[in-house]
């Protein structure tokens, strides 16, 4: 079974730095996909970035950027220039084609905080 | 193109009573699936549906929770005899197909058992 992990229950930044957050995934698969979803407060979950497994490039959205490293199965979150509107809870998620069989299987969330 | 809807937001019930909560696919999305989130804890996958059919519900409680995508009208999941444990946030999501796709995600019901 496919396992996520995310080892960080809560991280803190101050507005406008740099934070990463990390995600550790455990699969037998070749080909899958990547997800990072954001919980705010109102309970949304909110998508935020997606990588393909095949691909080597690793997957950016404005402020936000991965960073994919196949052979050790781990995908971390890079938030830059911080803002606090990004405060919120961070899930990673992990799926594999025709991802129904099995849906998304999620980390447990990092909990993000950012200082004004 | 409105969003995955999901109603209702809250619900409160009372032990042994029933929960019915409906999602509305996003227009154009065939696949539906279904997620509980406990307090403190991610979301845990409980069943996908295509129209008219079950394809896999493997996370779903094996008494009391059943789901539905009919022909016409929104997915139901329903939870009979609610117990406490049974508190939780229920999200829907919906994909255009079940191939690797994105599927996004509704606003969520919340299920208050007291």
């Amino acid at each position: 079974a496919q396992t996520v992990t995310q080892s960080q229950p809560e991280m803190s930044v101050q507005e406008a730095e740099t934070v990463t957050l990390s995600c550790t995934y455990d699969t037998s698969e070749s080909d899958y996909y990547l997800f990072w979803y954001k919980q705010p407060p109102s309970r949304q979950m909110i998508l935020v970035i997606r990588q393909e497994a095949y691909k080597q490039q690793n997957a950016t959205e404005n402020r936000f950027s991965v960073n994919f490293q196949k052979a050790a199965k781990s995908f971390s979150l890079k938030i830059s220039d911080s803002q606090l509107g990004d405060a919120a809870m961070y899930f990673c998620a992990y799926s594999i084609p025709g991802g129904g069989a099995d849906g998304l299987t999620f980390g447990k969330g990092t909990h993000l905080i950012i200082q004004p | 193109n409105a969003g995955v809807m999901q109603n209702p937001r809250h619900l409160v019930r009372r032990r042994g009573q029933e929960a019915r909560l409906r999602c509305s696919p996003m227009k154009g999305h065939s696949h539906v699936y279904w997620y509980r989130q406990l307090p403190e804890e991610g979301l845990k996958f409980m069943v996908y549906l295509q129209k008219e059919n079950i394809i896999d519900e493997s996370g779903m409680p094996k008494e009391r929770f059943s789901a539905e995508f009919p022909k016409e009208g929104p997915s139901i999941l329903r939870i009979q005899q609610v117990v406490r444990g049974d508190s939780a946030a229920y999200f829907c999501a919906s994909s255009p197909t079940g191939t690797g796709n994105t599927i996004y995600f509704g606003e969520g019901s919340w299920l208050t058992v007291v």
